[in-house]
């Protein structure tokens, strides 16, 4: 398995403003995920994150609103951008591959984000 | 395209009797399926993945679940509960590519003494 780690574990942050979410691995892997999850609900995926090159966004969400940085093999961010009410959710990073069982995804432990 | 379905939000059980939590998937190509935990204020923990190999799987903490594909389910089951496996729990598959989760709505498990 891998050890993941997330910054900041939680916030509290006003609406219009945007907050970036740091995703570590202490080991190079080939996949990084990030998901959202909404109050009493499932997750949901917002992007794959790809070293080098832009991220692969779900429908429903647009790189505008949340940029995604990759910039090596054990690092990524999301940042939320123009935050409303609604952006209010658990945050988290996830990775697969390289070092890992095929086909199993190890997540972070997520980034509680209030929007007030 | 590829879904679950958790058919029950919230399960009770007592302490020491079988665990059931029941999901369905939809899926036009053979699919991967997990089960992951997350506990309160924790993160979410892999318990089990069928992969087309077996399809009685075993997990950890003493869960199995088992692929049936004439039923597109793959039921989580335990013989018996403890205090600790209270939490919630989520039916996952993977899309095609194999690069993605796709997660159920979970289901709540409560385990009372």
């Amino acid at each position: 398995s891998a050890v993941i780690s997330q910054k900041p574990s939680r916030d509290i942050c006003q609406r219009g403003t945007s907050l970036t979410i740091q995703c570590q691995v202490d080991s190079q892997v080939t996949m990084m995920f990030w998901y959202r999850q909404q109050p009493g609900q499932s997750l949901t995926l917002i992007a794959t994150a790809n070293q080098g090159s832009e991220a692969t966004y779900e429908s429903g969400f647009v790189i505008d609103k949340f940029p995604i940085s990759r910039p090596n093999l054990t690092f990524s961010t999301l940042t939320v951008s123009n935050m409303s009410p609604e952006d209010s959710s658990i945050y988290l990073c996830s990775v697969e591959g390289q070092g890992l069982a095929t086909g199993e995804q190890y997540f972070g432990p997520g980034t509680r984000l209030t929007v007030t | 395209a590829q879904s679950v379905t958790q058919l029950d939000s919230h399960v009770s059980v007592s302490e020491g009797t079988p665990v059931l939590l029941r999901c369905n998937y939809s899926s036009s190509y053979s699919p991967s399926l997990f089960w992951y935990v997350q506990h309160p204020n924790k993160g979410l923990q892999l318990l089990l993945k069928y992969t087309s190999a077996a399809t009685l799987v075993k997990g950890i903490n003493g869960f199995e679940a088992e692929f049936k594909k004439s039923e597109t389910s793959f039921h989580l089951t335990k013989p018996s509960a403890h205090m600790s496996d209270a939490a919630e729990y989520f039916c996952v598959v993977s899309n095609q590519a194999g690069t993605a989760l796709i997660f159920g709505k979970g289901t709540t498990l409560s385990v009372s003494s």
